[in-house]
């Protein structure tokens, strides 16, 4: 079955520390991509971060990486120095070459406090 | 501005009604995903359309429907609307995967 699971509802953090948000995926596919979407209240989504799986380093983008491990189908998101702004809601997705499908899990809400 | 443009914002009918929401992708994207997601839940994929083309389809249901015309822009038709279908509805296209897929700012669709 393709499926994302993310099994944290809702996370706190301190400001300025580091987060982990966990996201594990299933597909037999072998060309996938890894996405990851932040939603905050205003309702918008916005894309934060690739990583596709034939990609052998960890993606990164300024204050985001994404801790991939193919082995273990996990593609987890780490926010560092976490902002009051990243309180949001944060979606990770998978894309299937074989299928065509974007599908995304059931989120995590992300509240920073300061 | 995303560069995808959805219409209208927010839309208000009543149940057993049909509404048209409307997705222009951003300019030389060929692709179209529509989303729907419900009240503090995920977004559930619907339909994608690439280049006038149905070429993936999701849970979506028998009473809606969607195309993608010429121009690429699409459009999403909800008919025999009930209480549930209200949600946001979203719209997504993408050029080259690694850039993400970039949405439009949603249809907020309440069924009364």
């Amino acid at each position: 079955a393709q499926k994302i699971t993310q099994t944290q509802p809702g996370m706190f953090v301190q400001e300025k520390e580091a987060v982990t948000l966990d996201c594990t995926y299933d597909t037999s596919d072998q060309s996938y991509g890894l996405f990851w979407y932040k939603q905050p209240s205003s309702g918008e989504m916005i894309f934060l971060i690739y990583q596709g799986s034939y990609d052998e380093q960890n993606a990164t983008e300024g204050r985001y990486s994404l801790n991939f491990q193919k082995a273990r189908k996990s593609a987890n998101l780490v926010i560092s120095a976490s902002q009051l702004g990243d309180s949001a809601m944060y979606f990770c997705a998978m894309y299937m070459d074989s299928s065509y499908k974007l599908i995304f899990g059931s989120g995590t809400r992300l509240l920073v406090r300061p | 501005d995303s560069g995808v443009t959805q219409t209208p914002k927010h839309l208000i009918t009543a149940t057993g009604q049909r509404v048209t929401l409307r997705c222009s992708p951003r300019s030389g994207d060929l692709s179209v995903y529509w989303y729907q997601q419900s009240l503090d839940q995920g977004l559930q994929f619907l339909i994608q359309y690439y280049n006038g083309e149905e070429r993936a389809k999701g849970n979506i249901l028998e009473r809606f429907s969607a195309q993608q015309f010429p121009d690429l822009h699409s459009e999403l038709n909800l008919s025999s609307l009930e209480l549930g279908d209200s949600a946001l509805y979203f719209c997504a296209s993408s050029t080259r995967q690694g850039d993400g897929y970039t949405f439009g700012s949603g249809t907020r669709l309440t069924v009364v």
